[in-house]
């Protein structure tokens, strides 16, 4: 089946920085999306991708959709103590209707030092 | 707009029992998917209705179902619970399934 890859697990920086996270498969995807997900709550839609080429920020977020549809990427900018958390990303396929689902990629754990 | 609403929050239930999980989706939202979330297998895709129908399942035993009803609020069930559907069950709500997908605070189950 369709998979995401997000790697490293785990990632540690210093407040202020700026992060870089990106999301791979081996098939195209027509949407992308990123989500963060707080300890013990639902994960959150930060920001949504339609287009190849697409960059879209949300405040200090930007996010782009690979050329090739097969990535895409999430940047943080000037990271703050509340940034920290599990960051998904997710496909959908190409067909629509009864094929039409979202995958998950495992998340990366964002931590980041006062 | 009312978010994604899922009840109970947290469940504690013995092996062997069976547990019914509520979500009401975003009011105007059709499309209903439920995961399984845990700290080694992370987010699962259990199911997703559409229209009071199931669309798309994933590779969960029989023992995981769910239903929607016309108002597309869904419930899921789960019967002879086992140790292993300790998780956090996610529901998401959407237009159509395959695009901008809206999630509840989860219900938290703990089987014991």
């Amino acid at each position: 089946g369709q998979q995401l890859n997000q790697s490293p697990q785990s990632m540690f920086i210093q407040e202020g920085e700026d992060v870089s996270m990106n999301c791979t498969s081996s098939s195209i995807f027509n949407t992308w999306l990123w989500y963060k997900q707080d300890p013990g709550e639902g994960p959150v839609l930060l920001i949504a991708l339609y287009k190849a080429g697409e960059l879209t920020s949300n405040g200090r977020l930007t996010a782009q959709f690979g050329i090739t549809r097969k990535d895409s990427f999430l940047n943080i900018s000037a990271s703050i103590p509340s940034d920290v958390g599990i960051y998904f990303c997710a496909g959908s396929y190409p067909d629509t209707g009864a094929n039409s689902k979202l995958t998950f990629g495992k998340g990366i754990t964002l931590s980041v030092r006062p | 707009k009312a978010g994604v609403t899922q009840t109970p929050r947290y469940l504690i239930k013995t092996r062997g029992q069976q547990v019914t999980l509520s979500c009401s989706p975003i009011s105007g939202h059709r499309s209903v998917s439920w995961y399984q979330q845990t700290p080694g297998q992370g987010l699962q895709f259990l199911f997703e209705y559409f229209s009071e129908t199931q669309r798309n399942k994933g590779n969960f035993p029989g023992r995981f179902s769910g239903r929607q009803f016309s108002n597309s609020r869904s419930e899921m069930n789960v019967s002879t619970l086992e140790l292993g559907d300790s998780a956090l069950y996610l529901c998401a709500s959407s237009n159509q399934g395959d695009t901008e997908a809206f999630f509840g605070q989860g219900t938290r189950l703990t089987v014991v």
